[in-house]
């Protein structure tokens, strides 16, 4: 089936420092999400796309828009509030089911 | 406010025993999900529901049954429910038949022993 592939698995930052994460998926893909999930297990959204880049304070998402196998979630400044493991899910098309990732494990240090 | 609710919040079960997972959102939301995460894994789909009564298969609808008969509400079923169904599980809401940002309820702990 459909294989969304996530990297790095574990990261760790300093605070004030930037970094990326990626996905990449072994089809063509028609949106992507990104999810961050705390440490209480909940599940937030933090970007859909169905094409282009968005932006959301420090954090920025972009979804090649021309092959559409990859997508990329930036941090900007760290914070420790950032801390938890993001999720990227990918739609192939047509059915509205998404397949997730396996998860960046983000620690933000001091 | 926007809101996706489950409950209960955490169950234990026998195996062979029926469990119940109730999933509400006050949102009007088409579209509802089922899923599990596992230890160090994302998410899997276990069902999706369009809407009322129009209920697909995910990825791993083996063991599990759903039932939608309003829009805000969303049950998942475990007929005789085993070992390997302990898991974490996630109900999700979207407008707009799906192309749409998924807002995830808090999650359901099952433990079956």
């Amino acid at each position: 089936g459909d294989q969304v592939e996530q990297s790095p698995s574990a990261l760790s930052l300093h605070e004030g420092t930037d970094s990326a994460l990626r996905c990449n998926f072994t089809t063509t893909m028609r949106s992507v999400q990104w999810f961050r999930q705390n440490s209480r297990g909940s599940l937030i959204s933090l970007f859909y796309l169905a094409s282009g880049t968005k932006e959301n304070g420090r954090l920025k998402s972009a979804f090649d828009s021309k092959e559409r196998r990859y997508s990329t979630l930036h941090i900007r400044d760290a914070q420790l509030e950032d801390s938890g493991t993001y999720f990227c899910a990918a739609e192939a098309g047509g059915n509205n089911k998404l397949t997730f990732g396996q998860g960046t494990v983000l620690s933000v240090i001091p | 406010d926007m809101k996706v609710t489950q409950m209960p919040r955490y169950l234990i079960k026998r195996m062979g025993e029926n469990v119940l997972l109730e999933c509400g959102q006050d949102m009007s939301h088409e579209t509802m999900y089922w899923y599990r995460q596992d230890p160090g894994l994302g998410l899997q789909l276990i069902y999706i529901s369009y809407d009322v009564d129009s209920n697909s298969e995910g990825d791993i609808p083996k063991g599990y049954r759903v039932s939608r008969k309003k829009r805000e509400h969303f049950s998942l079923i475990l007929d005789s429910a085993k070992t390997n169904q302990t898991s974490v599980y996630f109900c999700a809401s979207s407008s707009n038949r799906g192309r749409d940002t998924q807002y995830f309820g808090p999650g359901t702990r099952l433990l079956v022993l």
